[in-house]
């Protein structure tokens, strides 16, 4: 059974930090994807991740996926405010279906 | 604009009652799936569906019903014998299951217990 793993949980980071949110997984898979969740609202994509050592980033953010150590990570860069949300990574199993991670809460403060 | 609409926004259930979230998309998309969300937690699969008329169970389905009658719409009931039903339910749909895209997702329906 594919179990994922996010830590921390909860991250209060102070405006023009820098930290990383980390993502185990625990069986073989060759797509990661991760989400932010606004509170009360919908899931926004942030990143696919299809095969081992891929990077992409996007504005403060960048992901990247490691399938031997079955570890994705999300680099934050100086953190502002707009960044405070819950990011997921979520593992497909397979055909799509996914295995998502508890979420880490991230709050940056001015 | 192209979209997954859920309706309604917020949901009471009484005692004994079934009732049914709505989902639409006009993405064209194949693959439809429910979600249920419980505060702190992550999502976990309700049930999913490929194609019309065909719909397969997930992680949690006991409790709860589908129906894919058309491309567009994968409403869920969530029925009496669902006996902790409050949660954020979501839908999300992709172009089909088995392609690299990533899932996209409504705005959800936030479902309580009166």
């Amino acid at each position: 059974e594919l179990k994922v793993e996010q830590n921390p949980l909860f991250l209060s980071m102070q405006e023009g930090k820098n930290y990383t949110i980390y993502c185990n997984y625990s069986t073989t898979s060759d797509r990661l994807y991760w989400y932010r969740q606004d509170p009360g609202k919908s899931l926004e994509s942030l990143f696919v991740l299809l095969s081992n050592g891929a990077v992409k980033q996007e504005g403060r953010l960048m992901a990247s996926l490691d399938t031997k150590a079955r570890l994705s990570t999300l680099h934050i860069t100086a953190a502002v405010h707009d960044l405070s949300a819950t990011y997921f990574c979520a593992v497909d199993r397979y055909g799509n279906k996914l295995v998502f991670g508890a979420g880490t809460i991230l709050r940056v403060k001015s | 604009d192209g979209g997954i609409t859920q309706s309604p926004k917020y949901l009471f259930r009484k005692e004994g009652q079934n009732v049914t979230l709505s989902c639409e998309q006009n993405l064209n998309h194949d693959a439809m799936y429910w979600y249920r969300q419980d505060p702190g937690q992550g999502l976990r699969l309700i049930y999913y569906s490929q194609i019309v008329n065909d719909f397969q169970k997930g992680d949690i389905a006991e409790g709860y019903s589908v129906s894919r009658e058309k491309k567009e719409s994968f409403p869920l009931t969530v029925t009496s014998a669902q006996k902790n039903p409050t949660a954020f339910y979501l839908c999300a749909s992709s172009i089909w299951t088995g392609d690299n895209q990533p899932q996209h997702f409504g705005d959800g329906t936030r479902l309580s217990i009166l």
